[in-house]
């Protein structure tokens, strides 16, 4: 069992639709990071959360230490939203461990 | 102005050969990662320094060696290159503090096809 879960593995949703994307994982941490790869390869940070919750334009990102879990939602889900969404924890040892990543595409 | 980049972007080469990827940082980060993306899309991290420093060094072959002149820059050098071999290599950099990675910034990768 992989120490990071993510859920759904694929997703398939309409424009415009509220996204949840989920990740759960079973060590301790001190981050939490969400990274997005564009189809043409390209990967860029999301957020990086050690509480709480963050907001950047129509993303926003939430984790609950206590249960061990992350979300990453959507809002008014775009086709240029499609990509693959990847949960990373930092668990204090320079590692960053990494889940295998959600595929979403949204659909015009 | 680009923070994280990468040469080359791909390259086809054949068994046996020896290559290096080039990977440098304008973000002024103490710390660089290499990355393998193979075909079912995982990344796994391979190595990472910090302040030229190696404090990540997973179990990968010892055909692979980094090396890290200076905070700005980690080459990758794979030597007897073999088809397993063939993947997505990213670089990126990132700030450590307390142990733990702030965000990381990733080159655009190089595409490896071993033939």
């Amino acid at each position: 069992k992989n120490e990071v879960e993510q859920s759904p593995q694929n997703l398939t949703a309409q424009e415009g639709e509220f996204i949840t994307i989920n990740c759960s994982y079973s060590v301790g941490i001190s981050a939490l990071h969400w990274l997005q790869q564009h189809p043409g390869g390209g990967i860029v940070s999301l957020f990086m959360l050690s509480s709480g919750k963050k907001k950047h334009g129509r993303l926003i990102a939430t984790i609950n230490i206590q249960e061990k879990h992350s979300s990453l939602h959507i809002t008014a889900s775009h086709p240029r939203d499609s990509a693959v969404y990847i949960c990373a924890v930092s668990p204090g040892n320079y590692q960053l461990i990494w889940g295998a990543g959600t595929k979403l595409i949204i659909k015009p | 102005d680009t923070a994280v980049s990468q040469t080359p972007k791909y390259l086809v080469t054949q068994m046996g050969n020896d290559k290096s990827i080039k990977c440098e940082q304008n973000l002024g980060h103490d710390t660089m990662y290499w990355y393998k993306q193979d075909s079912k899309k995982f990344l796994k991290i391979m190595f990472s320094y910090n302040n030229k420093e190696l404090i990540i060094n997973e179990t990968v072959p010892n055909r692979f060696s980094p090396k890290s002149p200076d905070k700005a820059h980690l080459n990758l050098h794979i030597n007897s290159l073999e088809l397993g071999d063939s993947a997505v290599y990213f670089c990126a950099s990132s700030r450590l503090a307390g142990g733990f990675s702030y965000e990381q910034y990733f080159g655009p990768g190089t595409r490896l096809t071993v033939t």
